[in-house]
């Protein structure tokens, strides 16, 4: 079975300041994907970066990057510049090279601090 | 290309009535999911559809729960005789292949009284 572990259930961070939202995982899978996700207020769910694991190099999007540790199962997102909109829930996902499903954490919730 | 849609977006009803939930995926996508979020979790998985078929239903509650996502028009959450606890958001997502991002869209709040 695949489990994702979140263990900031909240952070906090200054408006331009640099933030690393941590998350593990637990699969015995070789390749797989990983995700994050952003919820605002507004419950909806936005894609923020994605990772795919026989990948070596770190994804980044603008803003956003993350630190994949294969060996330790360890996926952790840094928001950069962070802004005013970027407070929100913040989701680690997996999801298995042949699956269909994601497998969710339970959350980071993110407050930018002006 | 329009996103996701989902509705309505937000529903209330009372227990024993029937909630149904639709879910259009975006345009191109032929795989539709759908998940659940309690209050203070996490989404979790219920079920996958492709086109007039149900892939994987392993995350869906074995009584009361149905889902459908037939040849023309919308994928079906149905809820039949609802309880208090089914009060939670129910997203869907979709995406081209099994494989791919799942793009979601903005959830249906249920709301049992």
């Amino acid at each position: 079975a695949q489990t994702v572990t979140q263990s900031q259930p909240e952070m906090s961070v200054q408006e331009a300041e640099t933030v690393t939202l941590s998350c593990t995982y637990d699969t015995s899978e070789n390749n797989y994907y990983l995700f994050w996700y952003k919820q605002p207020p507004s419950r909806q769910m936005i894609l923020v970066i994605r990772q795919e694991a026989y990948k070596q190099q770190n994804a980044t999007e603008n803003r956003f990057s993350v630190n994949f540790q294969k060996a330790a199962k360890s996926f952790s997102l840094k928001i950069s510049d962070s802004q005013l909109g970027d407070t929100a829930m913040y989701f680690c996902a997996f999801m298995k090279l042949t699956g269909n499903q994601f497998y969710f954490g339970t959350g980071t919730s993110l407050t930018v601090i002006p | 290309n329009a996103g996701v849609m989902q509705n309505p977006r937000h529903l209330v009803r009372r227990r024993g009535q029937e909630a149904r939930l639709r879910c259009s995926p975006m345009k191109g996508h032929s795989h539709v999911y759908w998940y659940r979020q309690l209050p203070e979790e996490g989404l979790k998985f219920m079920v996958y559809l492709q086109k007039e078929n149900i892939i994987d239903e392993s995350g869906m509650p074995k009584e009361r729960f149905s889902a459908e996502f037939p040849k023309e028009g919308p994928s079906i959450l149905r809820i039949q005789q609802v309880v208090r606890g089914d009060s939670a958001a129910y997203f869907c997502a979709s995406s081209p292949l099994a494989t791919e991002t799942q793009y979601f869209g903005p959830g249906t709040r249920l709301l049992v009284l």
